[in-house]
């Protein structure tokens, strides 16, 4: 079993609609990220969260710890949030900081006009 | 605007051959990473450096792989020899500070066919 499962591995959606991407691990982790990787490649991180919610614009992030699970929701969705949305872990590295980490398969959104 | 640079973008060569995948991090950025992403494995983080120096390379296979910052402007990484199951797209990513997090800054990619 990996370490972080995602759900749904595929996710097509008609815009505007509320959008939710979950994320389950399995092991103490000291941070969770979610990142987006658009169609050409390019790789963005958006959150690394380790409680609680986060907010950047349309997209929110959330974790329960005690569950292990994570969530991102896109609200309003539009066609340029189709991308690969990918969820990882972390746990604290010999230097303190949260960079080692453990990447689920990845989330592939499709929003139609 | 400041991004992170690789080279090349794409690289066909031949079982057997030595690779080298080239990195310019943002200037100022003392954290460098290297990730392989595969259809089958997803993302992977193969190592990173802080200062130049490897702070974790165990998800580097050793035998072959090496991963080197001959300066703060340059990372390499060489594999020798190389075999069609390294083919996949590596990324190089980028970050400032030291302890905590900051957001990682990723490269381009280079894209890797080993035949």
């Amino acid at each position: 079993k990996n370490e972080v499962e995602q759900s749904p591995q595929n996710l097509t959606a008609q815009e505007g609609e509320f959008i939710t991407i979950n994320c389950s691990y399995s092991v103490g982790i000291s941070a969770l990220h979610w990142l987006q990787q658009h169609p050409g490649g390019g790789i963005v991180s958006l959150f690394m969260l380790s409680s609680g919610k986060k907010k950047h614009g349309r997209l929110i992030a959330t974790i329960n710890i005690q569950e292990k699970h994570s969530s991102l929701h896109i609200t309003a969705s539009h066609p340029r949030d189709s991308a690969v949305y990918i969820c990882a872990v972390s746990g604290l590295d010999s230097g303190g900081s949260n960079y080692k980490l453990t990447f689920g398969k990845g989330t592939l959104l499709t929003v139609n006009p | 605007d400041a991004r992170v640079t690789q080279t090349p973008r794409d690289k066909v060569t031949e079982m057997g051959q030595e690779v080298t995948m080239r990195c310019q991090p943002i200037l100022g950025h003392n954290t460098v990473f290297w990730y392989r992403q595969t259809m089958m494995q997803g993302l992977e983080l193969l190592a990173y450096f802080r200062n130049r120096a490897p702070l974790d390379d165990s998800g580097m296979p050793k035998d072959r792989f090496s991963a080197e910052m001959p300066d703060a402007t340059l990372a390499t990484l060489k594999i020798q020899p190389s075999e069609p199951r390294d083919s996949a797209v590596y990324f190089c990513a980028s970050a400032a500070g030291g302890a905590g997090y900051n957001e990682q800054f990723f490269g381009p990619g280079t894209r890797l066919t080993v035949l």
